[in-house]
């Protein structure tokens, strides 16, 4: 079974400025996916950024960035330019791909609250 | 661009009653998932469906169940209600081919 670690209940940063938000996963699979969600207060789930284990570059999209570090099983998450509207617990999660079969569902970590300064 | 769509948004029972949600998938989306969030924690995964036929099966308590239709929209049924239901129910829904799952956003149940 896999499983997802954030070790940080919580940060905060000073708006403008740069945040990273770790986590650990452990799995035997080769092949994966792995995702950071974003929850603001609206509770909505809103998908940050997608990595994808076989593609050795990290993953960006615009301000969010991630660190993959495959022998590591490490994926952090870094927000530069922070802003007000990044105040929201974020969740990192893994998913086997979809032709292994069975298990496919997101399994989260217990995630992390970020609040921005202003 | 379309969202999921979860109904009803909120929704207040009673012990041992029945509750029925709806979810209706982007278009072109053929799985559907729900998922489970209580109070402070992390989302947990109840059930998938892909092509109308369930496809994975999680922590769901056998008072629950789904299915998924003609038309790819997806029920999740719940009787015998308990006070430990009351939580934010999920749908996402993935195209096959992109293999990420987009969320709708929520039903809030809760059970007095």
């Amino acid at each position: 079974a896999q499983t997802v670690t954030q070790s940080q209940p919580e940060m905060s940063v000073q708006e403008a400025e740069t945040v990273t938000l770790s986590c650990t996963y452990d799995t035997s699979e080769n092949n994966y996916y792995l995702f950071w969600y974003k929850q603001p207060p609206s509770r909505q789930m809103i998908l940050v950024i997608r990595q994808e284990a076989y593609k050795q570059q990290n993953a960006t999209e615009n301000r969010f960035s991630v660190n993959f570090q495959k022998a590591a099983k490490s994926f952090s998450l870094k927000i530069s330019d922070s802003q007000l509207g990044d105040t929201a617990m974020y969740f990192c999660a893994f998913m086997k791909p979809l032709y292994t079969g069975a298990n496919s569902k997101l399994t989260f970590g217990k995630g992390i609250t970020l609040s921005v300064r202003p | 661009a379309a969202g999921v769509i979860q109904s009803p948004r909120h929704l207040i029972k009673e012990k041992r009653e029945t509750a029925t949600l709806k979810c209706y998938p982007i278009p072109r989306h053929d799985t559907v998932y729900w998922y489970q969030q209580g109070p402070g924690q992390d989302p947990q995964f109840l059930i998938s469906f892909y092509e109308k036929m369930q496809s994975d099966k999680g922590s769901i308590p056998d008072r629950f169940s789904a299915q998924q239709f003609s038309d790819y929209h997806s029920e999740l049924n719940m009787s015998s209600l308990e006070l430990g239901d009351s939580a934010l129910y999920f749908c996402a829904s993935s195209p096959d081919s992109l293999e990420t799952q987009y969320f709708g956003p929520g039903t809030r149940l809760l059970v007095l």
